[in-house]
């Protein structure tokens, strides 16, 4: 949904490096969320915001940390990435709790 | 732990054919539930959402039915074309839940010609 845009798409770094997943929306939506999609596990919950002043843990941050930087954009950080970081990470946002999440297209990234 | 699950990990059926895919969930407490198309390269996309006090809900081809009562839920594409071929996804969310989706792990589904 171009409404929802990450770069980058595609990544690969290597053990230990920092790097950080970028997600904007244009939809105006106060929630944003980060997602982990492996094979065989569907999508996991990484983190989640309600506004720009608040930030939840989700299900498997351990690893992670995010950035509300505006209502528009929300950032995800690999303080030092692992290989079992290798997944594909999605961006959703949402208007209301319990209403419909929108994704963006997914960054594919490889840690060697 | 609390999960939502698919029956089958592929699904394959002919053009033309009414496809049916199912999820289980477990917990008693979701009263939203969402069934999401992925397509290869993409990202999750809404198909059609229900909550917890229907049974049924009608949208474009779609139908997607709840069962309260064995945390059954089921979602119907009639006429299934080619361009259905996806992974499909259950999600659930729990009634004051703050902590976004819990997803099943997907149907691939597979159109034969």
């Amino acid at each position: 949904d171009a409404d929802v845009t990450q770069t980058p798409r595609n990544r690969i770094t290597k053990t230990g490096k920092r790097i950080m997943l970028e997600c904007s929306q244009t939809k105006g939506h106060d929630r944003m969320y980060w997602y982990r999609q492996d094979p065989g596990l569907g999508l996991r919950l990484i983190y989640y915001s309600f506004d720009v002043k608040d930030i939840n843990k989700g299900e498997i941050s351990d690893g992670y940390s995010v950035s509300r930087q505006a209502q528009a954009k929300f950032s995800l950080s690999l303080e030092s990435a692992i290989p079992n970081q290798t997944a594909l990470y999605f961006c959703a946002t949402s208007d209301f709790i319990g209403e419909t999440q929108y994704f963006g297209p997914g960054t594919r990234l490889l840690v060697l | 732990g609390e999960s939502v699950g698919l029956h089958l990990p592929t699904l394959s059926v002919q053009e033309g054919d009414n496809s049916i895919i199912n999820c289980a969930y477990s917990n008693s407490a979701s009263d939203y539930f969402i069934w999401y198309k992925q397509e290869s390269g993409k990202g999750p996309q809404f198909i059609i959402d229900i909550r917890s006090n229907m049974d049924k809900r009608q949208g474009q081809r779609v139908t997607v039915l709840l069962n309260k009562t064995v945390k059954h839920l089921s979602l119907q594409i009639a006429a299934t074309q080619p361009g259905d071929s996806a992974v499909y996804f259950c999600a659930e969310l729990r009634r004051g839940g703050a902590d976004g989706l819990t997803f099943g792990k997907g149907t691939h589904l597979i159109i034969q010609p």
